[in-house]
């Protein structure tokens, strides 16, 4: 079956960085492009960006340039996030999404990052 | 950026009733190439999203034909009749036709 599993919840300082990962399961990975989106406590869904994962070529929204980077480690049908210099702000539920067509069918269960001194 | 203004916030509603949700875009979600990209989806408490209708009014698989979505332009409407307790949770629209995506900001469906 479909999954998106993503890794587990970090706590970590302001300043410091994280690599968040989605590894997918059960369709040909590089078929359908990967999706970012941010959930800050309480909030709505906000979209950070995409990957394609044919190409490896990422997308950023303008609120996410500069200090985020998605990539892919293709052969383990893997797309990962990472955040630089990380922000109170940052504090977040991140989640992965796949998309071709209908899009964000398949969701991870989400990464919970607490960004606190 | 295009702004999705749902409402209402917050719905509260009887087992077995129905209701509406609004979808209103600042600008046409009428692609160029003639589609439009008006999806809903459900987040239920504690889990992520899941997707329940995609360009405006086609139900995902497994999505049960009490929802339906309509609209065009840059209004749009998601409908569920015959609430049952697993509806419960915030309904979210997204527009995909324009960059950024963008993500209305939610309405939370609740018992009465």
């Amino acid at each position: 079956q479909i999954q998106l599993v993503q890794s587990g919840p970090e706590l970590k300082k302001p300043g410091e960085s994280v690599k968040i990962s989605c590894k997918a399961s059960g369709y040909t990975f590089t078929d359908y492009a990967m999706h970012w989106v941010k959930q800050a406590p309480g909030k709505g869904l906000k979209w950070m960006g995409w990957i394609n994962t044919y190409t490896g070529k990422p997308t950023y929204a303008d609120d996410f340039k500069g200090r985020f980077v998605f990539s892919l480690e293709a052969s383990a049908s893997t797309a990962n996030l990472q955040i630089s210099n990380l922000k109170n702000e940052d504090t977040a539920t991140y989640f992965c999404a796949r998309e071709l067509g209908a899009p964000f069918d398949y969701w991870g269960q989400g990464v919970m990052v607490t960004v606190s001194s | 950026d295009v702004l999705m203004t749902q409402t209402p916030v917050s719905l509260p509603v009887s087992l077995g009733g129905q209701v509406s949700i609004s979808c209103r875009s600042s600008q046409s979600l009428v692609h160029s190439d003639g589609n439009t990209y008006l999806h809903w989806y459900l987040q239920k408490p504690g889990q992520s999203p899941q997707l329940l209708i995609y360009r405006v009014s086609n139900r995902f698989s497994g999505v049960p034909d009490r929802f339906s979505g309509s609209g065009s332009g840059t209004d749009f409407t998601l409908k569920i009749s015959r609430v049952e307790p697993e509806d419960l949770g915030v309904y979210y629209c997204l527009q995909s036709t324009h960059f950024p995506l963008t993500f209305g900001s939610g309405t939370k469906l609740e018992i009465k």
